[in-house]
């Protein structure tokens, strides 16, 4: 059974762009989360996505958004990139409901310079 | 608030027993989960605990003490290839779908 997948693997963007990372979840699996795992930092969380719908967003602002489609990928949009927005983010998937465990994919890595 | 607290580094010898401890600060506790994660890669799923006790899954077990806000992972019979960073991630009702991490103990086992 294929695991959580990300794309792209790698990004390299400058302040002020805007960027789209993409997440495709586990078959069966209806929720997708997004987290931010900044250096020294732990993983932060960014939104939770079920059913094609926002259930819940963590502490940023408003230029992380995103959306889940209606095959359950989902994507994440970071606007007017900030250089603090270099991190790793990765995506999860679980079973519906918001209480089962997470399974993480690889990750992008986005470098802002 | 929401607070979990564990070591920074741990170090250890292979074939040795080691413990990680976690302890966590939530309102409407809903569960504990352990994760690895190795240099570079994602998190993958170890253990989850929601009733007091031990969970035992081969060489790893993982205990909860809801009333002491208290959780340890056991790991046994070290390898070198446990050498890996561990999540304590608490999950809360107040906030459903969002798992609280903590900054994660970097193990380093030596021969």
């Amino acid at each position: 059974e294929a695991g959580v997948t990300q794309s792209p693997t790698h990004l390299i963007k400058t302040r002020g762009q805007q960027v789209t990372l993409r997440c495709s979840p586990i078959s069966g699996h209806t929720s997708v989360y997004w987290y931010q795992q900044a250096l020294g930092l732990g993983l932060q969380f960014l939104l939770w996505y079920d059913e094609g719908e926002e259930r819940n967003r963590g502490n940023f602002p408003p230029r992380f958004s995103g959306r889940q489609f209606p095959n359950y990928s989902s994507e994440l949009n970071v606007n007017a990139l900030e250089l603090e927005d270099s991190a790793l983010y990765l995506c999860a998937s679980s079973l519906a409901g918001g209480t089962y465990e997470q399974y993480f994919g690889p990750g992008t890595r986005l470098t802002v310079t | 608030g929401q607070n979990i607290d564990q070591p920074t580094e741990m170090t250890a010898t292979e074939g040795a027993i080691v413990q990680i401890n976690c302890t966590y600060q939530t309102s409407g506790f809903n569960g504990l989960f352990w994760y690895q994660q190795h240099a570079g890669e994602a998190p993958t799923f170890l253990s989850y605990n929601v009733l007091d006790g031990l969970e035992e899954k081969g060489r790893f077990s993982s205990f909860l003490s809801r009333s002491k806000g208290y959780s340890y992972l056991l790991l046994k019979e070290l390898q070198m290839k446990d050498s890996a960073s561990y999540l304590c991630a608490v999950s809360h009702r107040g906030s459903q779908g969002n798992l609280i991490f903590g900054k994660g103990t970097k193990l380093s086992v030596k021969p």
